[in-house]
């Protein structure tokens, strides 16, 4: 199965701060997705975004499919905006999601 | 639109019972649902792949005798977690797709607790 990195493990942020996570994969992927895990443990879909660009508020992703990578941009980060961030890809048609290992973030007053 | 809930989000049981999880899709019909795995601190591990209608396909090292899955209809699917053990307590989460070839895309539950005692 495919290989995912998360970069970075662990981001603390002051409020008003902007940040990029990134994840890599070992292999093209035809499903991709951006999670935000809450404290209940609920996943919150941020993207799902095989190849391109999308903004939704505050925060944005960029897929750049050729080069397996993608990035989660967060803007003016807020104290709501902690929790763990999850990026997830999948190849072929059953289209099983493999998980990154996520990114804790804290945002700080 | 596109929610997933689960049932009961949290459940404690004894040594060697069985334990039942709904997972069902709300506002939209789910071709095939995943059951994922959640230990504290860690990522989400895939255990299983199941269509309506049809077996569930496991991963590997998930024993399928132990966590029995079925896909009943479009919108309901049920892991049951036989004979459980304290090292069956875990998170686990459900997630649906819908079946249109557009998208991949997976919508996931809440979650349920299992504490086993």
């Amino acid at each position: 199965g495919i290989q995912v990195e998360q970069s970075p493990p662990d981001l603390i942020l002051q409020e008003g701060a902007n940040s990029t996570l990134r994840c890599n994969f070992s292999d093209s992927v035809n499903n991709l997705q951006w999670f935000h895990q809450n404290p209940w443990g609920q996943l919150i879909n941020l993207f799902y975004i095989p190849s391109g660009t999308k903004q939704n508020g505050r925060l944005s992703a960029t897929t750049v499919a050729t080069e397996r990578y993608s990035l989660l941009y967060i803007s003016s980060s807020q104290t709501t905006d902690s929790g763990v961030y999850f990026c997830a890809g999948g190849t072929g048609g059953g289209n099983k999601l493999t998980f990154g290992t996520g990114t804790q973030l804290k945002v700080e007053l | 639109g596109a929610v997933v809930s689960q049932h009961p989000s949290r459940v404690i049981c004894k040594s060697g019972t069985s334990v039942k999880i709904e997972c069902r899709s709300l506002d939209f019909q789910a071709t095939t649902m995943f059951w994922y795995r959640q230990f504290p601190k860690q990522s989400l591990m895939l255990m299983a792949t199941s269509n309506e209608g049809s077996k569930a396909t496991y991963e590997q090292g998930v024993e399928k005798d132990k966590f029995l899955i079925n896909h009943a209809s479009l919108t309901l699917s049920t892991l049951t977690v036989t004979s459980a053990h304290p090292e069956d307590s875990s998170f686990y989460i459900c997630s649906a797709r819908a079946g249109r070839r557009s998208s991949y895309e997976q919508y996931f539950g809440p979650g349920t607790r299992l504490t086993v005692t």
